[in-house]
């Protein structure tokens, strides 16, 4: 069974600049989630998609973060404009079940 | 709102040997989900173990096993026999019945297994 599926695995930009990221969850996995770790930190929620609608984002910055989920399967989460602080990895992570999450591998972002 | 804390940030431990990762929470539900996630240096977080609250039986998955007090808000990771493979991050997370299947993590104790 193939694993959910984030591209790219690093980026590094300038403050300023904008960057979009691309997650696939796994087949059939209705919920998709995106998380934000910054080094040395737990991840944090960005957002909580059902389905194609939203079901938490009381935590993404809406000001420069934006996020959708097409169709219900693939996820893109934006930023822009991004700053020195969103130097993270984000996370996407998909599930069937309660607490069942399956991460990807995670893409490393570099603002500088 | 739930937190979780997980006061260690660091341990050590020599092959073959036992180590105990300390876990508490904070929160106001009945009905919730207890996790243990490893992060491999590689960053793909896999699961570990889960405790459903309402069961008292300890969670146990091979080397794996949990010690659970639901009084204290206690949720401790044991791992026997330790492998060079479990140097990871190990994250301690929430699941409460209000939030669904989301996750509230701590901020991890990096184990590290040495030879």
């Amino acid at each position: 069974e193939a694993g959910v599926a984030q591209s790219p695995r690093y980026k590094i930009i300038e403050k300023r600049q904008s960057v979009a990221f691309w997650c696939n969850p796994i087949s059939g996995h209705a919920t998709l989630y995106w998380y934000q770790q910054i080094l040395g930190q737990g991840p944090k929620l960005l957002i909580q998609f059902q389905n194609n609608g939203v079901v938490d984002d009381s935590q993404l910055p809406k000001d420069r973060f934006s996020a959708e989920r097409l169709k219900g399967v693939d996820s893109t989460l934006k930023i822009q404009p991004a700053k020195l602080e969103d130097s993270a990895v984000y996370l996407c992570a998909s599930s069937m079940s309660v607490g069942e999450l399956f991460f990807g591998e995670g893409s490393r972002l570099t603002v500088l | 709102a739930q937190t979780v804390t997980q006061s260690q940030p660091e341990m050590s431990v020599q092959e073959a040997e036992t180590v105990t990762l300390s876990c508490t929470y904070d929160t106001s539900e009945s009905n919730y989900y207890l996790f243990w996630y490893k992060q491999p240096p590689s960053r793909q977080m896999i699961l570990v173990i889960r405790q459903e609250a309402y069961k008292q039986q300890n969670a146990t998955e091979n080397r794996f096993s949990v010690n659970f007090q639901k009084a204290a808000k206690s949720f401790s990771l044991k791992i026997s026999d330790s492998q060079l493979g479990d140097t990871a991050m190990y994250f301690c997370a929430f699941s409460g019945e209000t939030s669904g299947s989301r996750l509230t993590f701590g901020e991890g104790t990096q184990l590290t297994v040495n030879p």
